[in-house]
C-alpha cells in the first residue's frame, strides 16, 4: 500500500522563525511529489517535484527531492503570521495508463507573532 | 469564474438519505479527481476521471459512493443511505492532463450527516 508520512505533524514556531517540514513516502512507480498549503478548505498548489536535488524555489519557501533516500523538505525561512497553514506532501504515482494521488495527513504549522 | 466551483458549500442531512455533491472543473482540463478530508485527517482519494476513459474508482469507500461525469465536464459524487461517518468535506479538482501533477481545488462542500 502507498504511504505518505509527513512530520512533524504540528509545530508552532516564533514570527522570523526558519521551519523545515519533512514528506517521506513508500510509493510503486513514483512519477511526482507535489506539496499543498491548506488554509481554510481548499489546499493551493505550492511546488512539484520530479527530479532529485533540484531545488525549487518561490520567495521565502524553497522544496527539495531525494528520490534515493525518498523524502522532501519544505523549507519557509523568515516566517509570518500568514504561514500558518496544514501544508500537504502527496505523491504521484502511475500503474499503466493510471495516476493516483495519496496525500499525507499533513504538518499544522502555527507563526506567533 | 475561472476556478473549479463546488456546490452546495455546506449540506447537512438526516442518517439514511441520498445526497449528491456536485463539481464543474476548469474548462479543458480533462482529469477530475474526488476526495474527502474527516476531521483531523489527511485528503484521501475517492475517484477520478480521465476523459472517455473508466473512471478509477479504487478509492470509494463502499458501494453507497458513487460519482459520474457527464460530458467529459460536470461530475457529480452521490452518496447513498448517507452514514454518520460520511460526514467530511468532500473536495474536487482538476487538472490539464492526467498525472499533469497541479491539481486545482475547489472550495469544497462540507456534509453532515445527522
Amino acid at each position: 500500500e502507498d504511504k505518505v508520512v509527513q512530520s512533524p505533524l504540528s509545530l508552532v514556531v516564533h514570527e522570523g522563525d526558519t521551519v523545515t517540514l519533512n514528506c517521506s513516502y513508500e510509493v510503486t512507480n513514483f512519477r511526482s511529489l507535489l506539496w499543498y498549503k491548506q488554509e481554510k478548505k481548499a489546499p493551493t498548489f505550492l511546488f512539484m517535484l520530479t527530479s532529485s536535488g533540484i531545488e525549487k524555489k518561490s520567495g521565502r519557501l524553497s522544496s527539495i527531492l531525494d528520490k534515493k533516500e525518498l523524502f522532501s523538505i519544505l523549507n519557509i525561512t523568515a516566517t509570518q503570521t500568514g504561514d500558518s497553514a496544514v501544508y500537504l506532501c502527496a505523491v504521484i504515482n502511475s500503474g499503466g495508463s493510471n495516476y493516483k494521488l495519496t496525500f499525507g495527513k499533513g504538518t499544522l504549522l502555527t507563526v506567533n507573532p | 469564474g475561472a476556478g473549479v466551483s463546488q456546490s452546495p458549500s455546506n449540506k447537512v442531512t438526516e442518517k439514511g438519505k441520498d445526497v449528491e455533491l456536485r463539481c464543474d472543473p476548469i474548462s479543458g482540463h480533462t482529469a477530475l479527481y474526488w476526495y474527502r478530508q474527516s476531521l483531523g485527517q489527511g485528503l484521501e482519494f475517492l475517484i477520478y476521471f480521465q476523459g472517455n476513459s473508466a473512471p478509477d474508482k479504487s478509492g470509494l469507500p463502499s458501494d453507497r459512493f458513487s460519482a459520474e461525469r457527464t460530458g467529459g465536464s460536470v461530475s457529480t459524487l452521490t452518496i447513498q443511505r448517507t452514514q454518520q461517518e460520511d460526514s467530511a468535506v468532500y473536495l474536487c479538482a482538476s487538472s490539464l492532463l492526467q498525472g499533469a501533477g497541479e491539481q486545482f481545488f475547489g472550495p469544497g462542500t462540507r456534509l453532515t450527516v445527522l
